[in-house]
């Protein structure tokens, strides 16, 4: 069965420090994976999207930045967070969303102080 | 353009109370449409989809979902609420395009009175 992991669960970070938020799918192969942020009162905002290895679609410009590495692995960095950055990020894949719709990860706090 | 407009932000029902949260959908080709639950602190989780069968779509934990086109609403209901239910809900629609990637509603927070 296919599963998802999503580390740290929660992170407390000062402002300017880098950022690392990675996201893993197991058994499955080539999936869009998706980050979103769910900040206060905002719902849910796609940050990034990828279709394959090195493919990245980025949503929303900002700080941040995404990386695919490997087919099932997603990571989203900073090199210097903000305040604004702090929220709730989630992972999410899919293999045919219109049809399955996402699975999502079980998230990451993150508090930039 | 695909988008969802999920009406009210808040819901609060008692106990044992009927549950409606309304989902509206603009799309230009037939939809896809979803309904997510998320816990406190936790990820999305999927509850119902549609995708052109039966249009009234049977879900996980008693809740259900009525497509109707000509009112181009997708709304979830529950015919008697648990305190367990109390989360946020977001309603979803494919964007039609050759990813299908969902346009997700801003969500309805529910809250469950004794």
């Amino acid at each position: 069965s296919q599963t998802i992991h999503q580390w740290p669960a929660t992170l407390v970070q000062p402002v300017g420090s880098p950022l690392s938020l990675e996201c893993t799918v197991e058994g499955t192969s080539n999936p869009n994976l998706y980050w979103y942020r769910q900040a206060a009162g905002r719902g849910l905002q796609l940050l990034f999207y990828s279709v394959g290895i090195g493919q990245i679609s980025s949503e929303v410009p900002q700080n941040l930045s995404a990386s695919r590495p490997q087919d099932r692995q997603f990571i989203l960095s900073s090199k210097k967070l903000l305040l604004s950055d702090s929220g709730f990020y989630l992972c999410a894949w899919s293999v045919q969303p219109a049809v399955y719709g996402y699975t999502f990860g079980s998230g990451t706090r993150l508090t930039v102080v | 353009a695909q988008s969802v407009t999920q009406l009210g932000s808040h819901v609060s029902v008692s106990e044992g109370a009927l549950v409606l949260l309304r989902c509206n959908y603009s799309s230009s080709v037939p939809p896809y449409l979803f309904w997510y639950v998320q816990y406190p602190n936790q990820g999305l989780q999927l509850l119902l989809k549609y995708t052109s069968a039966a249009t009234l779509v049977k879900g996980i934990n008693g809740f259900e979902a009525e497509f109707k086109k000509s009112e181009t609403s997708f709304h979830l209901t529950k015919p008697s609420a648990h305190m367990s239910d109390a989360a946020e809900y977001f309603c979803a629609v494919s964007d039609g395009g050759s990813q299908g990637n969902l346009i997700f509603g801003k969500g309805t927070k529910l809250s469950v009175k004794p």
